[in-house]
């Protein structure tokens, strides 16, 4: 089982809301660990967004609107990337990545379009 | 404003040796505030981090156990650059290659690398 687990795919309208998910492995406590998210688009590398662990842990990227947040869900055992009013420019890969075991891991990614 | 320049071939035979040199402008590879890190991306693995060089009173490295053994990153103070060597690759290797500076996050990243190995 994957460390790092996201969904491949994500479809939203424009002025909506996403929620995209970043789940970790059963028995890696989503709780301790600083969530980084990143996002690519076609032909560029990826870009850092935001790194969340909890509301008094966390950093914005330079420049990255506030509208790209950072939270977890720890029933669930997931890290959240939360992307409100939605707009055409936002549709790209997003990555999360952890710290795990002296080595920087990251999810598969999801490809989020908004149409 | 850093800026990361790679070079290095586009092509390289199996069970050969892949070498990229990453050359650092505005910042320096000794600086002991940032550590510089090869990923790499492809369709069939996704991102995946390679490992790192850094300096705090010394020089350190850390690497991904998936290429532990055939990886090698060096710091060049000289030359203010990084270089990563891979031996032995395989078709699993090809992939786009990146050199990335981290601070707090993974800032700045160089244009990448296609890495393409096939006979």
């Amino acid at each position: 089982q994957a460390v790092v687990t996201q969904p491949s795919s994500l479809s939203v309208s424009p002025g909506a809301s996403a929620s995209l998910t970043c789940t970790l492995r059963s028995g890696i406590n989503v709780d301790t660990y600083r969530i980084y998210w990143y996002q690519q688009k076609p032909g560029s590398p990826p870009q850092f967004l935001l790194r969340y662990k909890s509301d008094s842990d966390k950093q914005q990227g330079s420049g990255v609107p506030s509208r790209f947040s950072g939270s977890k869900d720890v029933s669930a055992n997931a890290g959240i990337l939360l992307i409100s009013g939605l707009q055409s420019d936002d549709e790209a890969d997003y990555y999360c990545m952890i710290w795990h075991s002296s080595a920087m891991v990251f999810g598969g990614g999801t490809k989020l379009t908004v149409l | 404003q850093v800026h990361l320049q790679q070079s290095g071939p586009g092509l390289v035979k199996p069970s050969q040796t892949l070498s990229l040199t990453c050359v650092i402008s505005g910042d320096s590879v000794s600086t002991n505030s940032a550590a510089w890190n090869w990923i790499r991306q492809s369709p069939s693995r996704g991102l995946e981090w390679l490992g790192r060089t850094y300096y705090r009173s010394k020089w350190y490295n850390d690497y991904s156990t998936s290429v532990k053994g055939r990886l090698t990153i060096n710091p060049d103070t000289s030359k203010n650059h990084v270089s990563l060597q891979l031996n032995s690759v395989t078709p699993e290797d090809t992939a786009i290659y990146y050199c990335v500076r981290e601070t707090y996050y993974f800032d700045s990243w160089g244009q990448g690398t296609l890495v393409t190995v096939s006979s």
